[in-house]
C-alpha cells in the first residue's frame, strides 16, 4: 500500500536474529500489525501493537514502534528455516474499518 | 475453534466472464473482509460487511460486490472479468467490526 513501506529482501543465517522495518503515513494510525505468508497460503497474523505501546514482546518476536518517526520494525530471535516467508506490515486507523498493507519483504534463511 | 474458510481454491475464468468466491468466517466472528493479491503485492481492501451491510469499500470498480449472509458467511462477486483481476483473493474475519483480523488461505483466480 502507498501508505505503508517495507524493504523488499532480507537474507538471515540460521540462528541469527533478523530484523524487519516498516514506516507508514498516517499519523491517526491506532493499530499496527505484522502478517506472516508462506508459499501459496493466506496470511497469518503473528503479532499487532497499539499505538500507544512502545514495545511488545511475544516469545521470538519483539515488536519496536516509534510513533514520532512513524516506524514499526519486527525482531525475530533464533531465525528458523520454517521462518522463511513474506511479512507484512500493516496499519488500521481508529475508526478504520480497512488494513493497509506494505508490498511485504521476504525474508530468506540460509543454513 | 472454526478458522476462516474459503472455496474454490483455485478458478480458471475467461475475461467477460462473472465469478463468485465464498467465505466462512470464523466462528463467533460477525464481519467479514475482502482483499485483492495482485502477484508480488500486498493486499488492497475491497470491502467489509458487517451485520449483512456494506461498512466501508476501497478503490474498487461497482463491479466487484458482496454479499452477507445471516449466518455471516459471505460471498464476492465479479462481473465482466478483466485480465487486472488475476490475483489472490483473501477473505477476514473479525469481530464486531474490530480491527484483529483473522484471513483464510484465499482462491487463486486466473483469469485469461
Amino acid at each position: 500500500g502507498e501508505d505503508v513501506e517495507q524493504s523488499l529482501f532480507l537474507s538471515v543465517r540460521e540462528g541469527d536474529s533478523s530484523v524487519i522495518n516498516c514506516t507508514y503515513t498516517d499519523s491517526s494510525s491506532t493499530y499496527l500489525y505484522w502478517y506472516k505468508q508462506e508459499p501459496g497460503a493466506g496470511l497469518q497474523l503473528l503479532t499487532y501493537i497499539f499505538s500507544n505501546m512502545d514495545m511488545k514482546q511475544d516469545q521470538r518476536l519483539t515488536v519496536l514502534l516509534n510513533k514520532k518517526d512513524k516506524h514499526l520494525s519486527l525482531r525475530i530471535a533464533d531465525t528458523q528455516t520454517g521462518d522463511s516467508a513474506i511479512y507484512f506490515c500493516a496499519e488500521s486507523g481508529e475508526s478504520d474499518y480497512k488494513l493497509s498493507f506494505g508490498a511485504g519483504t521476504t525474508v530468506t534463511v540460509r543454513a | 475453534e472454526t478458522g476462516v474458510t474459503q472455496s474454490p481454491t483455485h478458478l480458471i475464468k475467461t475475461r467477460g466472464q462473472q465469478v463468485t468466491l465464498r467465505c466462512s468466517s470464523q466462528s463467533g466472528h460477525n464481519t467479514v473482509s475482502w482483499y485483492q493479491q495482485a502477484l508480488g503485492q500486498g493486499p488492497q481492501f475491497i470491502f467489509q460487511y458487517y451485520r449483512e451491510e456494506e461498512n466501508g469499500r476501497g478503490n474498487f470498480p461497482p463491479r466487484f460486490s458482496g454479499l452477507q449472509f445471516p449466518n455471516y458467511s459471505s460471498e464476492l462477486n465479479v462481473n465482466a472479468l478483466e485480465l487486472d483481476d488475476s490475483a489472490l483473493y483473501l477473505c477476514a474475519s473479525s469481530s464486531d467490526t474490530g480491527q484483529l483480523q483473522y484471513f483464510g488461505p484465499g482462491t487463486r483466480l486466473t483469469v485469461l
